[in-house]
């Protein structure tokens, strides 16, 4: 069974500083995708990542994935009050093309 | 304007009672889904459906059915409801006719069995 680790949980971010993400996942891949959640809302797209080294800016985040490390980051530069969300990473695994599998996601609070 | 639509929104119901959350997507998706949401869990998959009629099992098959006899609806039906199925509920569609794509989710569907 695929397994899916976010790294923080939660995450307390000043603003004006960078910070970092994780998304660990156990098996093997070449899909992954990050998704956004405010409180009390769906889910929408921030980035795709098809391959290995494949690297994603909007704004202020930035996406990677590292697929022989089994590794996505989403870094975060100067972060503001509007960052503030939940943030999912979801991954395919190459043995099902039609799975997905989400990691337990990030809280970020963003404090002035 | 491009969308896919749950309902109910809200429902509490009691143990045993079947019912039936509908999905539709106007955006003639390929695929769709169904997602539950717990607290420290994540989003975990249900089913999903590839095609009309194709349909397979996620990661938390059990106590759910669904059915995709259109292309454009998935309901996801429960059909002896146990209050272990209380969660958050989101169906989501993407493109893709060869596997998981970027998805759109629809708004959700917050279920209480009790």
């Amino acid at each position: 069974e695929l397994k899916v680790e976010q790294n923080p949980l939660f995450l307390s971010m000043q603003e004006g500083k960078n910070y970092t993400i994780y998304c660990n996942y156990s098996t093997t891949s070449d899909r992954l995708y990050w998704y956004r959640q405010d409180p009390g809302k769906s889910l929408e797209s921030l980035f795709v990542l098809l391959s290995n080294g494949a690297v994603k800016q909007e704004g202020r985040l930035m996406a990677s994935l590292d697929t022989k490390a089994r590794l996505s980051t989403l870094h975060i530069t100067a972060a503001v009050h509007d960052l503030s969300a939940t943030y999912f990473c979801a991954v395919v695994p190459l043995s099902n093309d039609y799975k997905l599998s989400f990691g337990a996601g990030t809280t970020v609070t963003v404090r002035a | 304007e491009a969308q896919v639509t749950q309902n109910p929104r809200y429902l509490i119901t009691v143990t045993g009672k079947k019912l039936t959350v509908t999905c539709s997507q106007n955006m003639n998706h390929e695929y769709m889904s169904w997602y539950r949401q717990d607290p420290g869990l994540g989003l975990r998959q249900i089913y999903y459906s590839m095609n009309v009629e194709v349909t397979d099992k996620g990661d938390v098959p059990e106590g759910y059915k669904v059915s995709r006899k259109e292309k454009r609806n998935f309901p996801l039906i429960l059909e002896s409801p146990s209050p272990n199925q209380t969660s958050l509920y989101f169906c989501a569609s993407s493109f893709s006719r060869t596997g998981v794509d970027e998805q759109y989710f629809g708004p959700g569907t917050r279920l209480t069995v009790t």
